[in-house]
C-alpha cells in the first residue's frame, strides 16, 4: 500500500508547551519524508525532511524522528508559538514510483 | 532562490467548460512534476507525476482524458481541468522537483465551479 497516516488531526496546545504530530506509512520502499507547513490561504511549504539514513534531525525547534523498523516518523515543535498554528502534513516518498504521498494533515492551534 | 509560479491564482469556471493552468520553475530544473488537488477538507491527492523522459503517470481514479498535463521541457507544465463539475473544485497544486529534492509547491490554483 502506499497510505500515509497521520495523527491527531487537530492539535491544541498552550503557547510554550511542545506539539507532537505522527505519520506512519506503509510502503517500505520510502526513503525521504518531507513535512510541510501550510497556513490558510497558502501553499504548503517544506519545513523540515529526513531520509532513511538517519533517525533524527533537528532545525529551529523542529525535531523529526524516523523509525524505519516502526514505518513511523514523527515532528516535534519545541516551544510553541503563535505562529505555529497552521495545518501540517507529512509525506512519504516512493524511491521506485516517485511519487510523494500525503498523510490528511494536523491542524495545530497554538493557545495564547 | 528556487521558485515555482503557478498561475492563476483563482479561477471560475461555469459548470461543463474546462480550465487550464500553468506552472513555472525558476531557478531550478523541474525533472519531475507532479500535480496535486486538495478538496476541502481533504489532504492532497496526487492526480499524476510527469517525469521527464518518462510517460506522464495517472494515479486511480485520474485519467488524462480530464487531465491532461504537458510537460514540454524543464520549467513548464501544464494541466487542463476538462468539463469541470462540482466535484472538481479545490485547490490545485503543481510540485516540482529535481531530483531527489522535495517538491517545491506553487501558490495553487482555485478552481471554483458554478
Amino acid at each position: 500500500g502506499e497510505q500515509v497516516e497521520q495523527l491527531p488531526s487537530i492539535l491544541r496546545v498552550q503557547e510554550g508547551s511542545s506539539a507532537s504530530i505522527n505519520c506512519t506509512y506503509e510502503n517500505s520502499a520510502s526513503n525521504y519524508f518531507p513535512w510541510y507547513k501550510q497556513e490558510p490561504g497558502e501553499n504548503p511549504k517544506l519545513i523540515i525532511d529526513i531520509r532513511s539514513n538517519m533517525e533524527r534531525k533537528q532545525t529551529q525547534g523542529l525535531i523529526v524522528l524516523l523509525d524505519k523498523k516502526a514505518k513511523r516518523f514523527s515532528l516535534h515543535i519545541t516551544d510553541t508559538q503563535p505562529g505555529d498554528s497552521a495545518m501540517y502534513f507529512c509525506a512519504a516518498r516512493d524511491t521506485n514510483a516517485y511519487k510523494v504521498i500525503f498523510g490528511k494533515g494536523t491542524h495545530l492551534h497554538v493557545l495564547p | 532562490g528556487a521558485l515555482v509560479y503557478q498561475y492563476p491564482r483563482r479561477t471560475i469556471c461555469k459548470s461543463g467548460t474546462s480550465m487550464r493552468m500553468e506552472c513555472q520553475a525558476v531557478g531550478f530544473q523541474a525533472t519531475s512534476v507532479a500535480w496535486y488537488r486538495q478538496s476541502p477538507q481533504k489532504t492532497f491527492e496526487l492526480i499524476a507525476l510527469s517525469t521527464v523522459n518518462s510517460a506522464i503517470k495517472y494515479e486511480q481514479n485520474f485519467t488524462q482524458e480530464k487531465f491532461p498535463i504537458s510537460h514540454p521541457n524543464l520549467s513548464f507544465s501544464s494541466m487542463t481541468v476538462l468539463n469541470a463539475y462540482l466535484e472538481d473544485r479545490g485547490l490545485y497544486l503543481c510540485g516540482a522537483r529535481d531530483g531527489n529534492q522535495a517538491p517545491l509547491f506553487g501558490e495553487g490554483t482555485r478552481l471554483s465551479v458554478l
